[in-house]
């Protein structure tokens, strides 16, 4: 099956720097790539996606990279701000004429932005 | 719409307990999923269903069944409770059939057997 993952388990940065979290996959059948923000003690919600038809993807502040070749995504977030200090967590699916649409998540990145 | 609604939030159990944990969605999605996420963890796939009466196996099964009789929940059971599910379990649900449909989780039922 799938294996994803993630680095650095842990991240921090100053406010207004640029943080990057990586995450490589194991199946090159992998189509289908979100990103996930985990705030203490509450849901995850995605943030960004990304599509194996596509090398990269924006919103904002926030840009995802894929190297489909070398099997590895990246989130990008710029000019970090504290109210981005979370939990991020990248997965991996394949999506494949609508049958077994299931994600293998990575153990996720606590990032802390001071201030 | 209230999205995915989980209850109970909090649950203590003692070992070899059983419980059900329940989750309803009505955003009409066909696809439902349970994950759990021990500390420090992703999140892995417990269980997950295609549509009513479908249900398959995730990645950690043993000691969880499910079942799927409406479109709308998808209630975890618990059968045998063990030290080892203490975690914090999230419902989650998805619509197949447009791109890029992504998962919605609901809160959360985190508990702990002792």
């Amino acid at each position: 099956g799938e294996n994803v993952e993630q680095h650095p388990s842990t991240l921090s940065v100053q406010e207004g720097d640029s943080a990057v979290i990586k995450c490589t996959y194991s199946d090159s059948a992998s189509n289908y790539f979100p990103w996930y923000k985990q705030e203490l003690g509450k849901r995850p919600q995605l943030i960004i996606d990304i599509r194996s038809n596509v090398g990269e993807k924006k919103d904002q502040r926030i840009a995802v990279t894929l190297n489909k070749t070398a099997k590895h995504f990246s989130l990008h977030i710029t000019e970090t701000q504290p109210e981005d200090s979370a939990v991020y967590f990248c997965a991996a699916s394949m999506i494949s004429g609508g049958s077994n649409y299931k994600l293998t998540f990575g153990k996720g990145t606590l990032l802390t932005v001071n201030p | 719409n209230a999205g995915v609604t989980q209850t109970p939030k909090f649950r203590i159990l003692k070992i070899g307990q059983s419980m059900t944990l329940q989750c309803t969605q009505d955003m009409n999605h066909n696809y439902m999923y349970w994950y759990r996420q021990d500390p420090g963890m992703g999140l892995k796939l417990i269980y997950y269903s295609v549509g009513a009466g479908i249900t398959d196996k995730g990645e950690v099964p043993n000691g969880y069944n499910v079942s799927r009789s409406t479109t709308e929940d998808f209630p975890l059971r618990l059968e045998l409770a063990a030290p080892s599910q203490t975690s914090v379990y999230f419902c989650a649900s998805s619509y197949l059939g447009r791109p890029n449909q992504p998962q919605h989780f609901g809160d959360g039922t985190r508990l702990s057997i002792l």
